[in-house]
């Protein structure tokens, strides 16, 4: 088992361009979370999906981010336009959770580091 | 914010020390999970105590949750330097699946 695989582990941009990460959750998880990584915030929830439908992105900036589940295997997370405030590392999780059931673990990739220059 | 902390702790000990990390939170809930990140990886579950149990042990890791003062700990014995780590609470709502995520202990053990 790989493990949740991000691409790429780091990407360089100027400001204004457009930042596209990837994950690949470990297969057979049904559920698959990005989360947000500075000093200063902490990690921060952005969104979520569960098979394959987003269920809650309550934590995504509303302008400029946007994340997608095309099918089981991957998840995209782009910034448009980005800014310096979005330098981060940006993770990726995977999980066998349920909807309302028991809780399981988050297994996370190594993330992706944005600097935005 | 779930949680009352709001900045990244930081506890340098002596290898062969005890150590424990403590964390609280705002809202109810009826697990709380432990996560460690080594530098340059993603954090990783290492233990999970849920509200019937109060105290739960994995090798030299001891966690406890005290729902009526909204509190979990985090002990380490004989800590190693293996340790040293950035240490994250985590907890969620009942019935709703994400995982909010403390502000962290940064632990340093030293030879």
């Amino acid at each position: 088992n790989a493990g949740v695989i991000q691409t790429p582990r780091h990407k360089v941009t100027g400001k204004g361009q457009e930042a596209t990460l990837w994950c690949e959750p470990i297969s057979g998880h049904s559920a698959v979370f990005w989360y947000r990584q500075t000093i200063v915030q902490g990690l921060e929830f952005l969104t979520y999906f569960r098979n394959q439908a987003p269920i809650d992105d309550s934590g995504m900036p509303k302008e400029r981010f946007s994340a997608q589940m095309p099918n089981q295997s991957h998840s995209t997370l782009k910034i448009q336009s980005t800014q310096p405030q979005d330098s981060a590392v940006y993770l990726c999780a995977s999980s066998t959770r349920d909807w309302g059931g028991c809780t399981g673990q988050l297994y996370f990739g190594e993330g992706s580091k944005l600097t935005v220059l | 914010s779930q949680w009352g902390e709001e900045n990244l702790q930081a506890l340098s000990i002596q290898e062969g020390e005890d150590v424990t990390m403590n964390c609280s939170y705002k809202t109810y809930t009826t697990v709380v999970h432990w996560y460690r990140q080594d530098s340059g990886r993603g954090p990783a579950l290492i233990i999970l105590i849920r509200s019937n149990e109060r105290e739960k042990r994995s090798g030299r890791l001891r966690a406890t949750l005290d729902t009526s003062s909204q509190s979990s700990s985090l002990s380490i014995t004989a800590a190693q330097c293996e340790d040293t780590a950035v240490y994250f609470c985590a907890t969620e709502m009942p019935n709703y699946n994400v995982l909010y995520f403390g502000s962290g202990t940064k632990l340093t053990v030293e030879p």
